[in-house]
């Protein structure tokens, strides 16, 4: 039983490549979430689905898009990577009421 | 979502209680306190959650004062392991309903050494 498992762990781009961050959850819950966080800053949400089917913009989207490809997996992809998107992702899904579990983090650097 | 505030950083000695503050002077009937924890390049960990009444779990124990305005997270005997940030967050509780998700602050560093 993984829970929340990220790839890839670590990842190098240069300016202008797209790439995408997978997520997937074997625990079977609804809603699912990304968070990037950076150097002595707290989380801050990207993009979160509800539900298989449904996404909704966090608190910093732009330069990101996500899918829901079904109730397991919710992917993140940046379309054209930029150096401020250094950071470290962190994928999590929900049980129940505001328990999240995270996954291990995805490390972007972005030259 | 009501505000929190939380000291910047903590130490602890190791074998002693720490114990984390957090005030949330807006906080509303209907929202829960909930606290995690973030360990080096890990992903955050939940540890536990209260409305009004204290709580205690495997992990540690909640203390929200009567008028709700702040609470205390107490780890018992605190070890090297348990250093990490620790994020307090007040939200209302959600059951599977569609909602926005957490929202975290900067949290209190706590340091425990030996």
């Amino acid at each position: 039983n993984a829970g929340v498992t990220q790839t890839p762990k670590f990842q190098v781009l240069k300016t202008g490549q797209s790439m995408t961050l997978q997520c997937a959850q074997d625990m079977n819950h609804n809603s699912m979430y990304w968070y990037r966080q950076d150097p002595g800053m707290g989380l801050r949400l990207i993009y979160y689905s509800a539900s298989e089917g449904t996404t909704d913009k966090g608190e910093v989207p732009n330069g990101y898009n996500v899918s829901r490809l079904n109730k397991r997996e919710f992917s993140l992809r940046l379309e054209s990577a930029a150096p401020s998107q250094t950071s470290v992702y962190f994928c999590a899904c929900r049980f129940g009421a505001n328990v999240l579990t995270f996954g291990a983090g995805s490390r972007l650097t972005v030259l | 979502d009501a505000k929190t505030t939380q000291p910047t950083s903590m130490d602890c000695a190791e074998g002693r209680a720490a114990n984390l503050p957090c005030n949330h002077s807006t906080i509303s009937g209907n929202e829960y306190v909930y606290w995690y924890r973030q360990i080096h390049s890990q992903g955050p960990q939940y540890i536990i959650h209260g409305l009004k009444n204290n709580e205690t779990n495997e992990m540690a124990s909640l203390i929200i004062t009567e008028d709700r305005k702040s609470s205390t997270l107490i780890l018992p005997h605190a070890t090297l392991r348990d250093t990490a940030v620790y994020y307090c967050i007040v939200r209302v509780r959600r059951g599977n309903q569609a909602g926005t998700a957490l929202i975290f602050g900067k949290g209190t560093t706590l340091s425990v050494s030996s």
